[in-house]
């Protein structure tokens, strides 16, 4: 399967743990993205990189969201002490950009769960 | 008022109708549209991507796009009960594909 690829599928965790997330993209996709989405809403803009470089951040990042690329492959995204509002689907897609849009491929998400 | 709207249904179809699904928005400066097909606790999966306007067909699937308009459509003929999904459009400006904008989706029903 060349698409891409999240770990775990499903997350179960208690207020105020530290959660992290994997995400393989296409393996020839340069960008990849971060997204969460709740019931009944589409996808919510987290931030994304091209290759290593994380490029863009949404203003409603909380700070106790990161996520890294290291080596403009794999990406993780963790989220620290986790809350109540922190429960929904965290989707990774990927992208190949050179020139011009190209569109987004996501996996099936990683789902949150806070008790 | 959101930048995109999107009726979110539930639309019920019997099997082999043909479903029509849409989406208006606001800014004129969005170029590139595509639609998605996301099962239940699944990801999103592209089912269409347009630029500018103008039809694009791809087997049972027809998109369509109005920019004089604001306003976009995925046509889907023969539907089958395996068509049963929530389908999200997304647009982005020229130049600034990083940060789709999104639908809420419309949760299409099809019956036997």
């Amino acid at each position: 399967d060349t698409g891409v690829s999240q770990d775990p599928r499903h997350k179960i965790t208690k207020r105020g743990q530290n959660v992290t997330f994997r995400c393989d993209p296409i393996s020839e996709h340069n960008r990849l993205y971060w997204y969460r989405q709740t019931l009944g809403q589409g996808p919510e803009f987290l931030t994304y990189f091209q290759n290593e470089a994380q490029l863009e951040k949404s203003r409603l990042l909380s700070d106790r969201f990161s996520a890294e690329r290291p080596k403009g492959s794999f990406s993780t995204l963790e989220i620290q002490r986790t809350e109540q509002g922190d429960s929904a689907m965290y989707l990774c897609a990927s992208s190949y950009h050179r020139d011009g849009n190209q569109p987004q491929h996501f996996g099936d998400g990683t789902r949150l769960s806070i008790l | 008022q959101k930048e995109v709207e999107q009726d979110p249904g539930p639309l019920s179809v019997p099997e082999g109708a043909i479903v029509s699904l849409n989406c208006t928005y606001s800014n004129s400066a969005f170029q590139y549209f595509m639609w998605y097909r996301q099962y239940s606790r699944k990801g999103p999966e592209l089912l269409m991507y347009t630029y500018s306007s103008g039809n694009k067909e791809d087997g049972r699937f027809t998109a369509q796009v109005d920019k004089s308009s604001k306003y976009i459509s995925l046509f889907i003929r023969d539907s089958q009960p395996s068509d049963s999904a929530t389908y999200l459009c997304a647009m982005s400006p020229r130049g600034s594909n990083y940060q789709l904008i999104w639908g809420a989706g419309t949760k299409l029903i099809i019956k036997p």
